[in-house]
């Protein structure tokens, strides 16, 4: 059974202060591993798409990386505007995306 | 510009009522997708439709569950004889297949049900 799982929880920081999110996963024959965000209330938005480890995409202060195991979303220097959920999703074949449950992010002024 | 758009938006009803939640997809996204989520958790996987064609329900849905896409175009969820259990954010999604292979999944705001 395909499993993604985020650290940590949560997480504030300081205006500035850089740092990762992590996404594990256990999945057979990846085909691709998504990054979202979610607002409180809000469905969630698609940030990026990874297909192969080693792979980067970067977007304004976010950084995605992808190895054989695990994905790291790079936070440099954020601001409060940045607070948010963020969710890790894989997809194996053509099946239906499996979520991780987030990681809640505050970043505090 | 009208994204995905859900119908509605909160919900309360008592414990053995139905409820129909609507959506509505961009216009050119042959894939429609529900979703659940709870407090905490990430969103779970429900069913998908290809235009009309419902192409898979997750195993975990009950049988009070129902979806349908008639003429591949709005879609509903009815959930049948509530329970307190299926208190929860429902999420409706679109994409253009064969793009979603990117997993790009547009998603509307949610229609948040509470079950008294």
């Amino acid at each position: 059974e395909d499993q993604v799982t985020q650290s940590p929880e949560a997480l504030r920081l300081q205006e500035g202060e850089s740092s990762s999110l992590n996404c594990s996963y256990t999945v057979s024959g990846l085909r691709g591993l998504f990054w979202y965000r979610q607002d409180p209330g809000k469905g969630p938005e698609f940030l990026f798409t990874l297909y192969s480890a080693g792979e980067e995409k970067e977007k304004e202060r976010l950084k995605a990386t992808l190895t054989k195991k695990e994905s790291f979303l790079h936070i440099t220097a954020p601001k409060p505007e940045d607070s948010a959920t963020y969710l890790c999703a894989v997809q194996a074949g053509n099946t239906p995306l499996v979520f991780g449950k987030g990681t809640r992010l505050s970043v505090i002024a | 510009d009208t994204g995905v758009s859900q119908d509605p938006r909160h919900k309360i009803t008592k414990r053995g009522q139905n409820v129909t939640f609507r959506c509505d997809p961009i216009s050119e996204h042959n894939r429609l997708y529900w979703y659940r989520q709870t407090l905490g958790q990430g969103p779970e996987f429900l069913t998908y439709f290809q235009n009309e064609a419902q192409l898979e329900k997750s195993r975990l849905l009950s049988d009070r569950f129902s979806a349908e896409r008639p003429k591949g175009s709005f879609s509903t969820l009815e959930i049948q004889r509530t329970e307190q259990g299926d208190s929860a954010m429902y999420l409706c999604a679109s994409s253009l297949a064969p793009r979603t292979v990117t997993g790009e999944l547009f998603f509307g705001e949610g229609s948040r049900l509470t079950v008294l």
